[in-house]
């Protein structure tokens, strides 16, 4: 059962950026690996974000704004979220998923909007 | 507008059973592989169990193999998972979710509001 490593936490200010990690194990490769994000706000299910594979390779979720985006940082062997222009409305829980052979999830990152 | 409705959820005793009901609409139901995913409260994400389209194929986390079984009716534009032998650690909202596919990588789409399963005597 692989696990996917998120920081518990994170904070940012209005307007400022925010970079969310989620680091693989050793044994799966982020560079052959398609990265999925949520945001689950308090009360309600999650709700899907994006894909990350490659530059060429990515996928927004219906009606996400282009703030959010995807990348990974192979020599970390991490996929990152990114959020810039951060509202208060991004306040959440953020996970990440990989799909080896099911869905595996990362721990989640509690992102506070300072 | 996709929508995903849970019910059944409830108060059941450890080795109790339950049957969770996930009601779709407003997409072509039969075309799509669907999930249950639960959370335990204050914790993260746990995919538990998928179902192919027409129900030939079927796989579960291991925690669950052998005691849960996911089903469906295309008919009736409803998925299922019959929950057997309870235990405490099964405490959880469970999500019913749509399967999208990616170069044979699935993901969730779309996520009901859940319903909750509580285990305890």
């Amino acid at each position: 059962q692989p696990v996917l490593t998120q920081p518990p936490s994170s904070s940012a200010s209005p307007g400022e950026s925010a970079r969310l990690t989620c680091t693989l194990p050793s044994d799966i490769n982020v560079g052959t690996s398609y990265i999925f994000w949520y945001q689950q706000k308090p009360g309600s299910p999650p709700r899907y974000l994006l894909y990350y594979y490659s530059d060429s390779n990515k996928g927004q979720g219906s009606g996400v704004p282009s703030r959010f985006s995807g990348s990974k940082d192979a020599s970390a062997n991490t996929g990152i979220l990114l959020i810039s222009g951060l509202q208060s409305e991004d306040e959440a829980d953020y996970y990440c998923m990989i799909w080896p052979s099911h869905a595996v999830f990362g721990g989640g990152t509690k992102l506070t909007v300072l | 507008e996709v929508q995903l409705v849970e019910s059944g959820g409830g108060l059941v005793q450890p080795g109790g059973s339950l049957r969770l009901s996930c009601a779709a609409s407003g997409f072509t139901f039969s075309s799509y592989w669907m999930s249950w995913v639960r959370q335990a409260p204050g914790k993260g994400l746990e995919w538990v169990a998928n179902i192919k389209p027409d129900g030939s194929e079927k796989f579960y986390v291991d925690s669950v193999k052998g005691r849960f079984t996911i089903s469906r009716d295309n008919a009736k534009n409803s998925l299922f998972l019959q929950m057997n032998s309870l235990r405490a650690e099964d405490t959880a909202v469970y999500y019913c979710a749509r399967d999208r596919e990616i170069a044979t990588i699935q993901y969730f789409d779309y996520w009901g509001r859940g319903t909750l399963v509580t285990v305890s005597s």
